[in-house]
C-alpha cells in the first residue's frame, strides 16, 4: 500500500502568515493528490484536486503544487477561518489513502 | 444544492451490526459513485469503500471485505453502509462522501461533497 506522510503534524501561525504543508508519498502517485480542510466536529471539505486544481468556491489564497512523491499545500495569507486540520489524500491506486493530518493552530 | 444527510448517532454492543443511511438531494443520485469514510475519535480519515448507485456494484477496502456491506435504494436516493461484528475500535464518525466523477460517469476517488457524519459508539 502507498503510505502518505504529512509534515508538520502541528503548525502554529498568525493571521497573515504564509503557510506551507508538505505531503510525501511512499511511491510515485503522479499528480493524483487531493487536499481537504476539516474543522472540529465538521466533515472534511475538498480544497484542491489533481495536485493543483482549485475546487470551485475555494479562496484563491489556497494553492497546491508537486508531482511524483512530494506535494505542498500553501495558504498565501492565513485568515481566521483557516485554522483547521488539513489532510492530503492520494488516489493513484484503487484504495485512496489519507495522510495523518496537519493541524494549523493560532500562534 | 447538493446535500447528503445521514442518519443519527447509534450506540451498539460489541458483536452487533449497525446500518447508517445517507440521503442525497440536489443532483442525480445514480450519476455519481458514493463512498464511505470513517474517522475514529481524534484520528485521521480511513476510506472504507464505494458503491455505484446506478448498478449497485461495490468495491470495499481490503480491511473491510467480508465485514461491510454497502447498498442503495434509488427510489429514495439513499445509500446505506452496514458494518457487522462491531468491536470497540469501530467507534468512529462514519461519513458518506460523493465522488466528483468524470464526464463519463466513472469514479475519480475525489470526494467533493460529504454528509454531516454519524457517530457510532460501540460499548458494552
Amino acid at each position: 500500500d502507498i503510505q502518505m506522510t504529512q509534515s508538520p503534524s502541528t503548525l502554529s501561525a498568525s493571521v497573515g502568515d504564509r503557510v506551507t504543508i508538505t505531503c510525501r508519498a511512499s511511491q510515485s502517485i503522479s499528480s493524483w493528490l487531493a487536499w481537504y480542510q476539516q474543522k472540529p466536529g465538521k466533515a472534511p471539505k475538498l480544497l484542491i484536486y489533481k495536485a493543483s486544481s482549485l475546487e470551485s468556491g475555494v479562496p484563491s489564497r489556497f494553492s497546491g503544487s508537486g508531482s511524483g512523491t512530494e506535494f505542498t499545500l500553501t495558504i498565501s495569507s492565513l485568515q481566521p477561518d483557516d485554522f483547521a486540520t488539513y489532510y492530503c489524500q492520494q488516489y493513484n491506486s484503487y484504495s485512496p489513502i489519507f495522510g495523518g493530518g496537519t493541524k494549523v493552530e493560532i500562534k | 444544492q447538493v446535500q447528503l444527510v445521514q442518519s443519527g448517532a447509534e450506540v451498539k454492543k460489541p458483536g452487533a451490526s449497525v446500518k447508517v443511511s445517507c440521503k442525497a438531494s440536489g443532483y442525480t443520485f445514480t450519476g455519481y459513485y458514493m463512498h464511505w469514510v470513517r474517522q475514529a475519535p481524534g484520528q485521521g480519515l480511513e476510506w472504507m469503500g464505494w458503491i455505484n448507485p446506478n448498478s449497485g456494484g461495490t468495491n470495499y477496502a481490503q480491511k473491510f471485505q467480508g465485514w461491510v456491506t454497502m447498498t442503495r435504494d434509488t427510489s429514495i436516493s439513499t445509500a446505506y453502509m452496514e458494518l457487522s461484528r462491531l468491536r470497540s475500535d469501530d467507534t468512529a464518525v462514519y461519513y458518506c462522501a460523493r465522488d466528483q466523477g468524470d464526464k463519463w460517469g466513472e469514479y475519480q476517488l475525489i470526494f467533493d461533497y460529504w454528509g454531516q457524519g454519524t457517530l457510532v459508539t460501540v460499548s458494552s
